[in-house]
């Protein structure tokens, strides 16, 4: 398994701000994902975090509002941007280790937007 | 393209009774099958997971499911819930073919165990 960590925990955020979550893994591993839960809701993949190069984007999902960055094996970036009240969410990094078939995920950003 | 099913939205048990959560699932690859759970205000767990091998699997707490590819099923099951397993359970599935690591979740099924 892996231990994940994200940061912030939780945050309350103005609407038409940004907000950048950290995801740090305690080993190295090769697959990294960011996924979004909003209220009540089941998840849905975001990304794809690509080291060293540009991210892999679901349906629905663009690099100008949910930049990511992967700049190592171990750390990503989830940046959410002009936030409006609907990106009221919880933000979750998960990862695959090197020779698994299970993906791990961490505690979650929760963020709301007022 | 996978998707998964979770029939039940809710489910409210009394404490000691037995538990089904139903999980079926639609794919033209062969799948790995999850159940994760989610306790209130936390993140996601993993619980149990079929890779390969024996249908039936367990989890340290109690829970088991079983793979049915007849059924395109895996029910998760207890014999007997404790308050304590009160959360959210998410069934998903992931190809088993190429690198495609990305889960495909069901909407989950909010399990309520009540005194």
């Amino acid at each position: 398994s892996a231990v994940i960590s994200q940061k912030p925990s939780r945050d309350i955020c103005q609407r038409g701000t940004s907000l950048t979550i950290q995801c740090q893994v305690d080993s190295q591993v090769t697959m990294m994902f960011w996924y979004r839960q909003q209220p009540g809701q089941s998840l849905t993949l975001i990304a794809t975090a690509n080291q060293g190069s540009e991210a892999t984007y679901e349906s629905g999902f663009v690099i100008d509002k949910f930049p990511i960055s992967r700049p190592n094996l171990t750390f990503s970036t989830l940046t959410v941007s002009n936030m409006s009240p609907e990106d009221s969410s919880i933000y979750l990094c998960s990862v695959r280790t090197a020779g698994g078939n299970t993906i791990y995920f961490g505690e979650g950003s929760w963020l709301t937007v007022v | 393209a996978q998707s998964v099913t979770q029939l039940d939205s809710q489910v409210p048990v009394f404490e000691e009774a037995p538990v089904e959560l139903r999980c079926n699932y639609s794919s033209s690859v062969s799948v790995y099958l999850f159940w994760y759970v989610q306790y209130p205000n936390q993140g996601l767990q993993l619980l149990l997971k079929y890779l390969s091998g024996s249908t039936l699997v367990e989890s340290i707490n109690g829970f088991e499911a079983e793979f049915n590819k007849s059924q395109t099923s895996f029910h998760l099951r207890k014999p007997s819930v404790h308050i304590s397993d009160t959360a959210e359970y998410f069934c998903a599935v992931s190809s088993t073919g190429g690198s495609n690591y990305k889960l495909t979740f069901g909407k989950g099924t909010l399990l309520t165990v009540n005194p």
